[in-house]
Parts: C-alpha cells; sequence; structure tokens
C-alpha cells in the first residue's frame, strides 16, 4: 500500500530564516505531487505540483519554491520567510498520468512564523 | 475555469440529525467529483468520490450523488455523530496536466451531544 509522510510536524521559525520542509511517497513509482497552503480558518491553495523528476510548476507567485530531486520525494524551501508564510501545509500525491485520479494528503505541516 | 461552490459554515447539528452540505460546480467537460474530511488537526483524507453522471458516491455512512443536470454533488448522512465534527472540502478533477484539483471553501461541521 502506498504511503505518505510529512516532516516536521509542527515548525516555528523567525521571519527572514530560510525553510525546506519534506514530503516522501512510498508504494509507488513516478507519482504526481503537489503542495497546498491552508491559511487558519480557509481553504486549500494549490502552490506547487509536479509531474516528474525535475519538473515543477507553480501556481501561484510567492515567496516559496518548491524542488523533487528524486521520484518519490518533493521539497518546499524559501530563503526568507515571511509572516504570511504562516499556515497548515499539505503534500499530496496521485498516479501519474493524463487521467482524474484521486489525490492522497500527508498528515501536513503547520508552519508558525513569528 | 474549474470553480467549486459549497456552503459556508460552521453548520451545528445535534447528534443523529440530518445532515446537508450543499456543493455546485463549474466546468468544462466531464470532471471527476470529490469529498475529503479534514479532521482537527489532521490532513485530509478522502471520504468518497464519483466519476460520472449519475453515479453515487458513498462512504462511512456518507453519500453523494453526481448531478449534471444541477451541476451539483451534496453531501448527505442520514445520522450524524460527534465523532463526523471536521470540515469537509467539495473538490473536482478535470482532465489537465498534473491532475490538478480544485477546491471549494471547506465547510465546518460541528455536532452536539
Amino acid at each position: 500500500s502506498q504511503t505518505i509522510h510529512q516532516w516536521p510536524a509542527t515548525l516555528v521559525q523567525p521571519v527572514g530564516s530560510p525553510l525546506s520542509l519534506e514530503c516522501t511517497v512510498e508504494g509507488t513509482s513516478n507519482p504526481n505531487l503537489y503542495w497546498y497552503r491552508q491559511a487558519a480558518g480557509r481553504g486549500l491553495q494549490l502552490l506547487f505540483y509536479s509531474v516528474g523528476i525535475g519538473q515543477i510548476s507553480s501556481e501561484v507567485p510567492q515567496n516559496l519554491s518548491a524542488s523533487r530531486p528524486q521520484d518519490r520525494q518533493f521539497i518546499l524551501s524559501s530563503k526568507k520567510l515571511l509572516l504570511s508564510d504562516s499556515g497548515f501545509y499539505l503534500c499530496a500525491w496521485s498516479r501519474g498520468g493524463q487521467g482524474q485520479e484521486t489525490q492522497y494528503f500527508g498528515p501536513g505541516t503547520r508552519l508558525l512564523v513569528l | 475555469g474549474n470553480s467549486v461552490t459549497q456552503m459556508e459554515g460552521p453548520v451545528t447539528l445535534s447528534e443523529e440529525a440530518f445532515l446537508t452540505i450543499n456543493c455546485t460546480y463549474t466546468a468544462t467537460g466531464y470532471p471527476s467529483l470529490f469529498w475529503y474530511v479534514q479532521y482537527p488537526g489532521e490532513g485530509l483524507q478522502l471520504l468518497l468520490k464519483a466519476t460520472k453522471a449519475d453515479d453515487k458516491g458513498s462512504n462511512k455512512g456518507f453519500e453523494a450523488t453526481y448531478r449534471k443536470e444541477t451541476t451539483s454533488f451534496h453531501l448527505e448522512k442520514g445520522s450524524v455523530q460527534v465523532s463526523d465534527s471536521a470540515v469537509y472540502f467539495c473538490a473536482l478533477s478535470n482532465n489537465n496536466a498534473g491532475n490538478m484539483l480544485t477546491f471549494g471553501g471547506g465547510t465546518r461541521l460541528m455536532v452536539k451531544p
């Protein structure tokens, strides 16, 4: 069976510090991978998605970047955090290809920027 | 473009009450439709889905029917429990690169004993 991991679970960082959140998927090959952000009390915003190693598409201009160094690893980064980067970050995967596949979500990382 | 609209919460019900959370969508072609649930402090879990018109998705007593004529996918449960308290998200997926989901804003359900 497939599993998706995210770490850390919780992170408190000062403004201006760097960020690295990691997401890994097990039990599948060549998945599509996604990063979402959920601000407090609000819906989900798609930040990035990837259909393969080194292939990253960005949905919104922002202070964040994403990388996919390995098939099942997806990293969300920032060089300098802003207060507005606080939120709940969710990673998700789906089977690769063009079909309307279900997305499966990780447990999330709660980020607080002070 | 694609969009999903769902009723704003919070929805507060007593235990064993009937639940309806409305969801309507705008999309070209034939999207797949989903309901996800988010329990406090957790990520999203797939609750149910439907991939074509008139399909009914069901799970854990929840049901939703894909109505193309009304572009709706309302979530229902006959008798809610306190443990159903969560945020519910309606979403659609259309044939596009990356298989992206479009989410509604979420509806918080609070069930009181």
